[in-house]
């Protein structure tokens, strides 16, 4: 167990509809990470909150949004999905808002299956 | 833009030695990250470079060549349980994403 934790693990939802990724950081990390890994695909980065506030914005659709909460978990928005939507979804924390050295500790990730 | 390369796949037999390199050509660059992750699971922390030079660890070593834009990740003693794909990311001073390349799939046979 990392200690960051992702819920749901598995979903499975229709075209058109909306769902929301959640993810509880390790205890102490302020840094929340979106990344996205489609098949045959790299972890591509989406977004990053740092203790409530958006940090840095990488490759997220306007279809998704993201926040984070005073308690410190975030949540991932991803709406009017698509086929291509689906992939698994890893959230990642960090004690300092660049993660340099240590690196993330990544969550065991949501698979998202959009039919 | 920023080009991160991996071979796609390699096999080794147990027992051997494997190395998997990445070459980066990225505007900016602070320091090199290697993980692992097994299918379908999460990318665990291997190691860290900043700066030119091998480090050690255990059976993974990892090196950086920052004039060259080359790393590489050397496992010894292969265990079937190495079977995994490994990733390196690219971490820039300013920034706070790590950019991933593709990753490299090891297959590692008896």
């Amino acid at each position: 167990d990392s200690g960051v934790t992702q819920t749901p693990k598995h979903l499975i939802t229709a075209t058109g509809q909306r769902v929301t990724l959640r993810c509880s950081p390790r205890s102490g990390d302020l840094s929340v990470y979106w990344y996205q890994q489609s098949l045959d695909q790299g972890l591509q980065f989406l977004i990053q909150y740092y203790n409530g506030e958006e940090r840095a914005k990488g490759n997220i659709l306007e279809r998704f949004s993201a926040q984070q909460f005073p308690d410190l978990h975030s949540e991932l928005n991803l709406s009017s999905l698509e086929l291509g939507d689906s992939a698994l979804y890893f959230c990642a924390s960090s004690a300092e808002p660049d993660a340099q050295g240590a690196g993330y500790t990544f969550g065991s990730g949501t698979r998202l299956t959009v039919v | 833009g920023q080009n991160i390369d991996q071979p796609t796949e390699m096999t080794a037999t147990e027992g051997a030695i494997v190395q998997i390199n990445c070459t980066y050509q990225t505007s900016g660059f602070n320091g090199l990250f290697w993980y692992q992750q097994h299918a379908g699971e999460a990318p665990t922390f291997l190691s860290y470079n900043v700066l030119d030079g091998l480090e050690e660890k255990g059976r993974f070593s990892s090196f950086l060549s920052r004039s060259k834009g080359y790393s590489y990740l050397l496992l010894k003693e292969l265990q079937m349980k190495d079977s995994a794909s490994y990733l390196c990311a690219v971490s820039f001073p300013g920034f706070q994403k790590l950019v991933f390349g593709t990753g490299t799939r090891l297959l590692v046979s008896p």
